[in-house]
């Protein structure tokens, strides 16, 4: 198995543009997550679909936020207009189900400048 | 609100034991422990229901007290492989409110020769 797979690892954007994070979940997990790593929040939820279906987005910053999940193996976060507050390290994070751990990817360090 | 570590930080010397606090401020369904080295993705450790069990495998353990809503992760003989920064991650609520974690602040933990 080759884990949750998020692209790219790196992305260094000017501020106003369009960003777009990757993630492929591991094959039949049915929980997914994005996740936002900073010094100063530590890690916040971003939002959660359980089956392809968003369940929470209350952690979404504001509107400039949006993910999608079209289907069971592929999701994205975008950021449009980024700005340099965005810059942080996005994890995403599957699981098997409610008593399960999560297996995070190797996450996306965004910087916008 | 986030669920509170302690210690921030402790160092330790090969062999010595160390023990990670979590509490949350909410009833708790479940608690995960993670550990994330410098520059990659956290790592789950282990998961604990609500029951009071306690859980462990070869010298990491975890005890879950849910009157006390508080976690410990026991690191017993440490080794230079247990560096790196430890969240709990909680599920609130009887049912477990959803199938998010809210992690905790984080307890950085160096062990040196």
């Amino acid at each position: 198995d080759a884990g949750v797979i998020q692209s790219p690892r790196h992305e260094v954007t000017e501020m106003g543009q369009e960003v777009t994070l990757r993630c492929k979940p591991i094959s039949g997990h049915n929980s997914l997550f994005w996740y936002r790593q900073t010094m100063m929040r530590g890690l916040e939820l971003l939002i959660y679909f359980n089956n392809n279906v968003p369940i929470d987005d209350s952690g979404m910053p504001e509107d400039r936020f949006s993910a999608k999940m079209p289907n069971a193996s592929f999701s994205t976060l975008k950021i449009q207009p980024s700005e340099p507050r965005d810059s942080a390290v996005y994890f995403c994070a599957s699981s098997h189900g409610q008593n399960y751990g999560y297996t995070f990817g190797s996450g996306t360090r965004l910087t916008v400048v | 609100q986030q669920p509170v570590q302690s210690p921030q930080a402790v160092i330790l010397r090969e062999g010595e034991d160390a023990v990670i606090n979590c509490s949350s401020s909410k009833a708790l369904y479940s608690v995960h422990w993670y550990r994330q080295k410098h520059g990659e993705a956290p790592v789950f450790l282990m998961i604990l229901l609500k029951g009071g069990e306690q859980k462990g495998h070869e010298k990491i353990s975890a005890s879950f007290n849910e009157k006390k809503q508080q976690s410990s992760l026991y690191l017993t003989a440490s080794q230079l492989s247990y560096s790196g920064t430890y969240f709990c991650g909680t599920r609130a609520g009887v049912t477990g409110g959803g199938n998010k974690l809210t992690f905790g602040t984080g307890t950085q933990l160096k062990v040196e020769l």
